[in-house]
């Protein structure tokens, strides 16, 4: 079964500086993508940044970038310059073969000022 | 920029009674889901939707449960005989291709609190 594993639940960093979310994944297909999404205390579930995987190149939005290594089925994201509004809920995820969105536990991510 | 929206944001109900939560996906989507999230736990899929028919579902998602897409835009998730522990966030989602293809698009959530 496809698993997606964050093994930080809470992380903080100081304002401005950066910070890196780990995720582990496990899944047997060849072609997938990855995404990182955020729940602010509003609840919603946006979209922060998305990989292919079979694209080298890790993503890249603005402050938010990914380190994908696909050998070791590692999926992390770094923000730098850490904002407040960047305080929130943060889910791993990846889609399977049956169109069904697996997520991880989530880390929560406190922005220190 | 197109979104998801979900209608109520919150809705309160008594343990046994039927809740209706609605949901406009994104116009040219074709593929609709819902998940919830219990509070403080993590998001769990309970069902996908394509073509006028659950594509796939969740061992969550038993005969309590049911979907519709009664017209051309909206996409609705009903709870018969709703319990207490149904009480937690739930999320519509839509994209415009199956999951593995492209980003699904979240609603902002419905809270459903069951008293």
């Amino acid at each position: 079964a496809q698993t997606v594993t964050q093994s930080q639940p809470e992380m903080s960093v100081q304002e401005a500086e950066t910070v890196t979310l780990s995720c582990t994944y496990d899944t047997s297909e060849s072609d997938y993508y990855l995404f990182w999404y955020k729940q602010p205390p509003s609840r919603q579930m946006i979209l922060v940044i998305r990989q292919e995987a079979y694209k080298q190149q890790n993503a890249t939005e603005n402050r938010f970038s990914v380190n994908f290594q696909k050998a070791a089925k590692s999926f992390s994201l770094k923000i730098s310059d850490s904002q407040l509004g960047d305080a929130a809920m943060y889910f791993c995820a990846s889609p399977n073969r049956d169109d069904k969105i697996i997520f991880g536990k989530g880390t929560r991510l406190h922005i220190l000022p | 920029e197109p979104e998801v929206t979900q209608t109520p944001s919150h809705q309160v109900t008594q343990m046994g009674q039927e809740v209706i939560l609605r949901c406009v996906p994104i116009s040219n989507h074709l593929y609709f889901y819902w998940y919830r999230q219990i509070l403080g736990q993590k998001v769990e899929f309970l069902v996908s939707f394509y073509n006028n028919e659950i594509s796939e579902k969740s061992e969550i998602f038993d005969d309590q449960f049911s979907v519709e897409r009664p017209d051309g835009s909206n996409f609705t998730l009903k709870i018969r005989s709703t319990k207490l522990e149904d009480s937690a966030m739930y999320f519509c989602a839509s994209s415009e291709f199956s999951g593995g293809v492209t980003e699904a698009f979240f609603g902002q959530g419905t809270r459903l609190t069951v008293v």
